[in-house]
């Protein structure tokens, strides 16, 4: 099976732009999780969907947002990007059966530069 | 509050010495125990994880880690390290009320030849 792909790998952007990124799944993977991985904040958890529906949600402001197709796949959206957004994304899919069990398999990630 | 501790930033060891990466944790319930490794630029591998049964669990590239309840401790060791091994470890845990990972810190681990 393919793994978890991430498009694009690499984004630059500047203050006040918006950025949206895509996460494919592995194939029968329903659940997609997104995290924000910075050197100084480790891996912090964004927020997880399932069969499209929101069904966890970290701590993180309005200005990110996220959704979930029919297929699985996911997008997550920054709006009025900060300095501070700069980092890896990365998404992680597993089976989501709703079991606490479940492994998590990551994606390579998209490296975002705010400038 | 569930949480997983990490509490060595980094862990230096020499090529063909043993290894060993300790993880915490503080869970309600049962916990549900992952390893996983990150190389440079890359997104994160899963290499094992403790559910249940044998506390001794065998994962991906010669790692295992051992599961202590009384301890409640989850230490990733490999008998023998290997350059390639050098890499941030991370340690998550989940458990029956709460089925959200929660995510250590990180250690960095480096082999030196």
């Amino acid at each position: 099976k393919a793994g978890v792909t991430q498009t694009p790998r690499y984004l630059i952007k500047t203050r006040g732009q918006q950025v949206t990124l895509s996460c494919s799944p592995i194939s029968g993977h329903r659940s997609v999780s997104w995290y924000q991985q910075t050197p100084g904040q480790g891996l912090q958890f964004l927020f997880e969907y399932f069969s499209e529906t929101q069904r966890n949600k970290g701590n993180f402001p309005g200005r990110f947002s996220g959704r979930q197709f029919s297929n699985s796949r996911s997008e997550m959206n920054v709006s009025t990007l900060e300095l501070g957004d700069s980092a890896l994304y990365l998404c992680a899919s597993s089976q989501g059966g709703g079991k606490n069990t479940d492994t998590q398999y990551f994606g390579p990630g998209t490296r975002l530069t705010v400038l | 509050a569930q949480s997983v501790a990490q509490p060595e930033d980094q862990v230096n060891v020499a090529e063909g010495n043993p290894l060993t990466v300790k993880c915490t944790y503080s869970v309600s319930g049962n916990p549900y125990l992952f390893w996983y490794v990150q190389y440079p630029n890359r997104g994160l591998q899963f290499l094992l994880k403790y559910i249940t049964g044998d506390n001794l669990v065998k994962g991906s590239y010669g790692f295992e880690a051992e599961f202590n309840k009384s301890q409640t401790s989850f230490h990733l060791k490999k008998p023998s390290a290997l350059v390639s091994d050098s890499a941030l470890y991370f340690c998550a845990v989940s458990g029956d009320s709460n089925y959200q990972l929660i995510w250590g810190a990180g250690t960095k681990l480096i082999i030196k030849p």
